[in-house]
């Protein structure tokens, strides 16, 4: 099974302060995404990556940045923490063979503002 | 154009119940339309998808029925239990191979003993 890890499962930060969320997935697929999952609002796309070094903007990347130095690892970061990007943040992988089309999400990053 | 419309925004079904979940779009490049069930405190997990070119696909208790025409599809999950309790998503890719999903904004349902 794909494996999608998110290295924290809740993070309290400050204001102002600059954050890093980790996503490692283990299959070697080249689609990444990044989503956050507010009540009311489901789930929005914030960034996603194609390949290593690749990124484009979703729906609402205002606020964040992301790298992808290494196939497997995809980091969204918020280059200065605001109360309004406390969330859940989603990472998915995608696998985008026709017969074994799908993303896997990790279990999330729960972040706390403050 | 990009939207994803799902209803109802919450649903409480007795025990040995059938669950509906409709969703709706608008935009005819849409090629796959999966179902994503999520539990507190974790990330959503894909339960049953489904490509433009089928009407119906089962899966044991989860079935979605596809139209085409209508731009429409549903998620019905057939005697419903109390471990079906969730949020439920639905989706649609428009980003061919490479993928993009757009989600509805999910239902949260609840079955009662």
């Amino acid at each position: 099974d794909v494996k999608v890890t998110q290295s924290s499962r809740y993070l309290v930060k400050r204001t102002g302060e600059k954050v890093f969320l980790e996503c490692v997935q283990d299959m070697d697929h080249e689609n990444m995404f990044w989503y956050r999952q507010d009540p009311g609002l489901g789930l929005r796309l914030i960034y996603f990556s194609y390949d290593v070094k690749m990124k484009e903007k979703g729906d609402i990347p205002e606020g964040y940045s992301v790298s992808r130095e290494k196939k497997e690892r995809f980091s969204l970061i918020l280059e200065s923490a605001s109360t309004n990007q406390t969330s859940m943040y989603l990472c998915a992988s995608l696998s985008s063979g026709r017969a074994s089309y799908g993303y896997t999400f990790g279990s999330g990053t729960r972040l706390t503002v403050v | 154009q990009q939207q994803v419309k799902q209803s109802p925004q919450s649903l409480i079904v007795q025990k040995g119940g059938i669950s509906i979940i409709n969703c709706a779009y608008e935009n005819t490049a849409f090629d796959y339309f999966p179902w994503y069930q999520q539990f507190p405190g974790k990330g959503p997990a894909l339960l049953i998808a489904i490509r433009p070119d089928v009407s119906e696909k089962k899966e044991g208790r989860f079935t979605i029925s596809f139209n085409k025409s209508a731009k429409q599809f549903s998620l019905h999950i057939m005697d419903s239990q109390p471990g079906d309790s969730a949020t439920y998503f639905c989706a649609a890719n428009f980003g061919g191979s490479q993928g993009n999903l757009i989600f509805g904004k999910g239902t949260k349902l609840s079955v009662k003993p």
